[in-house]
């Protein structure tokens, strides 16, 4: 059955670099995933496509602070010179043929 | 641009129904898949149930089978979740968004079943 793996939360300073990982489980290291981040009392929004090999597409207007990479069953979401804007949930997510799988989703708080 | 507007959340109480709508704009509705996902108060994202492009391939959460149904109309360009026998813990946030990716959401329409 195929789990994605969220730490609850993470924190950082202002102006600083956070490195969220989403783990796939056994036996579906070659997904791709996407990033989704959910700031207070709003919808999500979709971030970024990230394939196993590292290379991502971001959605309309994602600032270059934010980027994604990949090792094995783990994918990455790195955010610099962090923002207060980016105090959120972020979500992995990943599809597959009947059915989408979300991460339980990391609470980011920038210090 | 891409926009989706979610409508029809409110209050019901439980055993009863309500229909969610989506409208789509701004991009070919008719090519892609669709996916209802809710949050309930204070968790995280649940993936509901999402429809192929024609509307030929359906497929639910295990928690909304046989209650829910998903339905399109591209002529409409609206997407909609039809739910019935409705349970308190059915009560969440209902977003639609484009498949596979869900690169775009909509704003949310909250559905509380309470008696």
């Amino acid at each position: 059955q195929l789990v994605l793996t969220q730490s609850p939360s993470a924190s950082a300073s202002l102006g600083a670099s956070v490195k969220l990982t989403c783990t796939l489980s056994s036996g579906h290291s070659s997904y791709a995933i996407a990033w989704h981040q959910q700031q207070p009392e709003k919808g999500p929004r979709y971030l970024m496509k990230l394939n196993s090999d590292g290379s991502h597409s971001k959605g309309d207007g994602i600032p270059d602070r934010f980027s994604g990479s990949s090792s094995g069953a783990e994918r990455y979401l790195t955010i610099s010179s962090l923002q207060s804007e980016d105090e959120a949930d972020y979500y992995c997510q990943t599809w597959g043929t009947g059915y989408v799988v979300f991460g339980g989703g990391t609470k980011l708080t920038v210090l | 641009q891409v926009q989706l507007v979610e409508s029809g959340g409110g209050l019901v109480k439980p055993g009863g129904s309500l229909r969610l709508s989506c409208a789509a704009s701004g991009f070919t509705f008719s090519d892609y898949y669709m996916s209802w996902i809710r949050q309930a108060p204070g968790k995280g994202l649940e993936w509901v149930s999402y429809i192929s492009s024609s509307g030929s391939t359906i497929y639910y959460a295990d928690s909304v089978k046989g209650r829910f149904t998903i339905s399109r109309d591209n002529a409409k360009n609206s997407l909609y979740l039809q739910m019935n026998s409705l349970r308190a813990e059915d009560t969440a946030v209902y977003y639609c968004a484009r498949d596979p990716m869900l690169d775009y959401w909509g704003q949310g329409t909250l559905v509380t079943v309470s008696s």
